[in-house]
């Protein structure tokens, strides 16, 4: 079945400094989108990617999706404390024959940051 | 003021026990998703639902029940064949089943011992 890796699995910063998340997958995506989920809390929408090779920033993170739609990678500059939290890479894909959609969860990244 | 809730936020149970855990949207959304999430596991699907009357099994489906009665409300229930119950429990809804984000209450955290 479909995998979706997900790399770093943990990653500790000074507030700061950048930091970048990586997600692949093995069969090729219709879209792959991102959640933020602070401690304690529940998953949140961040953004969704679409096309081959598109770029999408918002304020200091920046969303990259691959031009053979499998992998994506999310970058974040200069961290900040409120940045605290695992990010989930989730690749969806089309399912032979019909029209649904499966969306598949990396095992995220645990991203702390030291103020 | 629109959104997904779960209830109760935290559950204990005896093991050998069923348990329902509770889900309701008022978002008007056709699906709804219930994952399963354990430390550094991320999130894997339990069951969905796209329409009333009507569901499906996801990657880890044994030992657990879903209803879809109401388009508001999928619950689910935790069976004593669940060989690893405690766990954190999400629930999501989109507004069809496809290409849109994910939802997701609050969660139940579920301990059985």
């Amino acid at each position: 079945g479909q995998q979706v890796m997900q790399i770093p699995q943990y990653q500790h910063v000074q507030e700061g400094e950048d930091f970048t998340t990586y997600c692949n997958s093995s069969t090729t995506l219709s879209n792959i989108q991102w959640y933020k989920q602070r401690p304690g809390g529940h998953p949140v929408f961040l953004i969704q990617l679409v096309k081959s090779g598109e770029v999408k920033k918002q304020k200091r993170l920046t969303f990259q999706f691959g031009e053979a739609k499998k992998n994506s990678s999310l970058h974040i500059t200069a961290t900040q404390t409120t940045d605290v939290g695992t990010y989930f890479c989730a690749g969806q894909r089309l399912l032979w024959g019909g029209s649904n959609y499966k969306l598949t969860f990396g095992k995220g990244t645990l991203l702390t940051v030291n103020p | 003021d629109g959104g997904i809730t779960q209830s109760p936020k935290y559950l204990f149970r005896k093991e050998g026990q069923n348990v329902t855990l509770s889900c309701e949207q008022n978002l008007n959304h056709d699906a709804m998703y219930w994952y399963r999430q354990d430390p550094g596991q991320g999130l894997r699907l339990i069951y969905y639902s796209q329409i009333v009357n009507d569901f499906q099994k996801g990657d880890i489906a044994e030992g657990y029940s879903v209803s879809r009665e109401k388009k508001e409300s999928f619950p689910l229930t935790v069976t004593s064949a669940q060989k690893n119950p405690t766990a954190f429990y999400l629930c999501a809804s989109t507004n069809r089943t496809g290409e849109y984000e994910q939802y997701f209450g609050p969660g139940t955290r579920l301990t059985v011992t």
